[in-house]
């Protein structure tokens, strides 16, 4: 079973700090997408990346996907309070042609103003 | 087009009573989705259609549970004899073919929020 952890699973912090959330397997994912909740609400689509060794950019934040696509990180610069919600790394399984997304079990972000 | 919209939002029922969920996908998308989200975690795939055809189901989704998707437009989710377990966000989502979208970008409703008394 493959499995994506998720780190931290909470983060408090203040606005204008950085921060990194990081998603880890043991397994190979052909493509990897973060999501971004609200709550009450559902996951909305933030970025994917497929290539290992990818960096994108989407204003304050940068995701980057492992070199052997096992693993990816999410770094918030500058945070602000319209940042907070919980945030799910979501991967696309490398074997067999499956249309599930296994997900980390989220980070939750807080940014105080 | 507005996304993929689900309803109900909110669902209160007792114990032993059964439920229906229905989800209208993107149009344009053939492939569509059922997660379930307990508090605190990531949603868990239940099973999803391409067209009219379920081709996956997970080990989550009981015998209670049934999916339907008959015309590949919307879908329904039924649980029957609700238990207090079953208390969750249940999450639709929808994508292109991978012909479309290689990467199986999925787009999500809002939910429906269970509440099993």
């Amino acid at each position: 079973t493959q499995l994506l952890e998720q780190s931290p699973q909470f983060l408090s912090i203040q606005e204008g700090e950085n921060l990194t959330v990081y998603c880890n397997s043991s397994s190979v994912f052909s493509s990897l997408q973060w999501y971004r909740q609200e709550p009450g609400e559902g996951p909305v689509l933030l970025v994917t990346v497929v290539t290992g060794g990818e960096v994108k950019k989407l204003k304050r934040l940068t995701f980057q996907f492992g070199d052997a696509r096992k693993d990816s990180s999410l770094h918030i610069t500058a945070a602000q309070p319209g940042d907070t919600g919980l945030y799910l790394c979501a991967g696309v399984p490398n074997s067999g042609n499956t249309g599930k997304l296994i997900f980390g079990q989220g980070t939750t972000l807080q940014v105080k103003p | 087009d507005t996304g993929v919209s689900q309803d109900p939002r909110h669902k209160i029922t007792k114990r032993g009573q059964n439920v229906t969920f229905r989800c209208d996908p993107i149009s344009e998308h053939n492939r569509l989705y059922w997660y379930r989200q307990t508090l605190g975690q990531g949603p868990e795939f239940l099973t999803y259609f391409q067209n009219e055809a379920q081709l996956e189901k997970s080990r989550l989704l009981s015998d209670r549970f049934s999916a339907e998707r008959p015309k590949g437009s919307f879908s329904t989710l039924e649980i029957q004899r609700t238990e207090q377990g079953d208390s969750a966000m249940y999450l639709c989502a929808s994508s292109p073919s991978l012909g479309r979208s290689s990467y199986n970008e999925q787009f999500f409703g809002p939910g429906t929020r269970l509440t099993v008394l």
